[in-house]
């Protein structure tokens, strides 16, 4: 069974700090990895979308990375804000070789992130 | 594009009632919908996969019965949380993808805020 960790659980950051976000999956036969963020009491926002052949993704000040022989991701966050306080989570979709798990989304724990003035 | 709705945003029940939440897609046709379910400070939990015109698939440990899940056209599943108690407390997510192929992208909704006195 997929199991997605996100480290650290909390992490918070005066404004203008580079700051990297962690993930961990155990089953490395993984269709895409996708890191989102959660404002409280909201739904998702994707940010990035990793295929399993790509090796990283930027949009703006976010760059994710996947290393998929060892089942890990980061995403790392440069010269935060505190428009960037929110929940992150990284999600796994299984590829072909997951059975009745592929196509669905194995979401970690989250890290919540508080980017202080 | 891909913006996916979601009524009520919030909604308070009194036990044993049964209350009924709606996932729609906006501005595309969506073959397969998702029901997941959050609790505070937890991740997303996926429930159900839902099909337009068929059944819904549910994980294992979710109850059919207690959670009905239709998916009658293609712009619009329901969530019927039946004979509500307060343990079904929660956050409700739907997701929408446009088509059944198994790694289509997946979009949020905002989510519904479920209590149950």
């Amino acid at each position: 069974k997929q199991e997605v960790t996100q480290i650290p659980a909390a992490l918070s950051v005066p404004e203008g700090e580079n700051l990297v976000l962690n993930c961990s999956f155990t089953d490395s036969a993984i269709y895409n990895l996708q890191w989102f963020r959660q404002d409280p009491g909201k739904g998702l926002t994707s940010l990035l979308l990793i295929q399993s052949s790509q090796r990283e993704q930027t949009s703006g000040r976010l760059n994710a990375s996947l290393d998929k022989s060892s089942g890990r991701s980061t995403l790392y966050i440069a010269a935060s804000q505190p428009g960037d306080s929110a929940t992150y989570l990284c999600a796994v979709i299984k590829g072909p070789a997951g059975g009745t798990s592929y196509g669905k989304l194995t979401f970690g724990q989250g890290t919540i992130l508080t980017v202080h003035p | 594009g891909a913006v996916v709705s979601q009524h009520p945003s919030w909604v308070i029940c009194k036990s044993g009632t049964s209350v009924k939440i709606e996932c729609r897609s906006l501005d595309f046709q969506a073959t397969t919908m998702f029901w997941y379910r959050q609790f505070p400070k937890q991740s997303l939990m996926l429930m159900a996969t839902s099909n337009e015109g068929s059944k819904a698939t549910y994980e294992q440990g979710v109850e059919k019965d207690k959670f009905l899940i239709n998916h009658a056209s293609l712009t619009l599943s329901t969530l019927t949380v039946t004979s509500a108690h307060p343990e079904d407390s929660s956050f409700y997510i739907c997701s929408a993808k446009r088509s059944r192929t198994s790694t289509d992208t997946q979009y949020f909704g905002p989510g519904t805020r479920l209590t149950v006195l």
